[in-house]
């Protein structure tokens, strides 16, 4: 099993900013993945964090607006920019999930822009 | 696109078995079913997957058709802590879980 902290579990931001979310996990894993979960929505995917290169984004997210790092095989941030209230949503980060392993997913993160 | 169908709702006796069904008609021979439940405010949580035999843990049982083309996820004595939504997913090539809207499930007193 894979134990993953998110970092904040909630903010408040002013339209126009940018926030960074982190994703640790207590175990090196090689896929990370992040979600977009409006309210009532069911979970979307944004893109795919590669590590040591960039991140492969999903139609309809593109890097400017949600640039992802992943430094290693432990970590990953996402940064939403120039922020609207349309950004309003639960973030989430995920690992892995492949053929016959499960997903785990952290707590995800709840951003409010005003 | 996610590459299941399940519906939208259904409410459940508390302390009776609740039967979810899905339809996955175009899952290719090496591919997984996989269930996931997302209670209010929590991130998604992982609930059992297979591939073609009928699979059972402690939280549920997975049947799975044997042309393969559904499943149905079964929580044996429904409790009102499985008040949740219902995911079933086929992950695409590279692990990612495309999420369809999946069944909120209520159990009821």
């Amino acid at each position: 099993s894979a134990v993953i902290s998110q970092k904040p579990s909630r903010d408040i931001c002013q339209r126009g900013t940018s926030l960074t979310i982190q994703c640790q996990v207590d175990s090196q894993v090689t896929m990370m993945f992040w979600y977009r979960q409006q309210p009532g929505q069911s979970l979307t995917l944004i893109a795919t964090a590669n590590q040591g290169s960039e991140a492969t984004y999903e139609s309809g997210f593109v890097i400017d607006k949600f640039p992802i790092s992943r430094p290693n095989l432990t970590f990953s941030t996402l940064t939403v920019s120039n922020m609207s209230p349309e950004d309003s949503s639960i973030y989430l980060c995920s690992v892995d999930g492949w053929g016959n392993t499960e997903a785990f997913f952290g707590q995800g993160t709840r951003l409010t822009v005003v | 696109d996610a590459k299941t169908t399940q519906p939208p709702s259904m409410d459940c006796a508390e302390g009776r078995a609740a039967n979810l069904p899905c339809n996955h008609s175009t899952i290719s021979g090496n591919e997984y079913v996989y269930w996931y439940r997302q209670i209010h405010s929590q991130g998604p949580q992982y609930i059992i997957h297979g591939l073609k035999n009928n699979e059972t843990n402690e939280m549920a049982s997975l049947i799975i058709t044997e042309d393969r083309k559904s499943s149905t996820l079964i929580l044996p004595h429904a409790t009102l802590r499985d008040t949740a939504v219902y995911y079933c997913i086929v992950p695409n090539q590279g692990g990612k879980l495309i999420f369809g809207q999946g069944t909120e499930l209520s159990v009821k007193p």
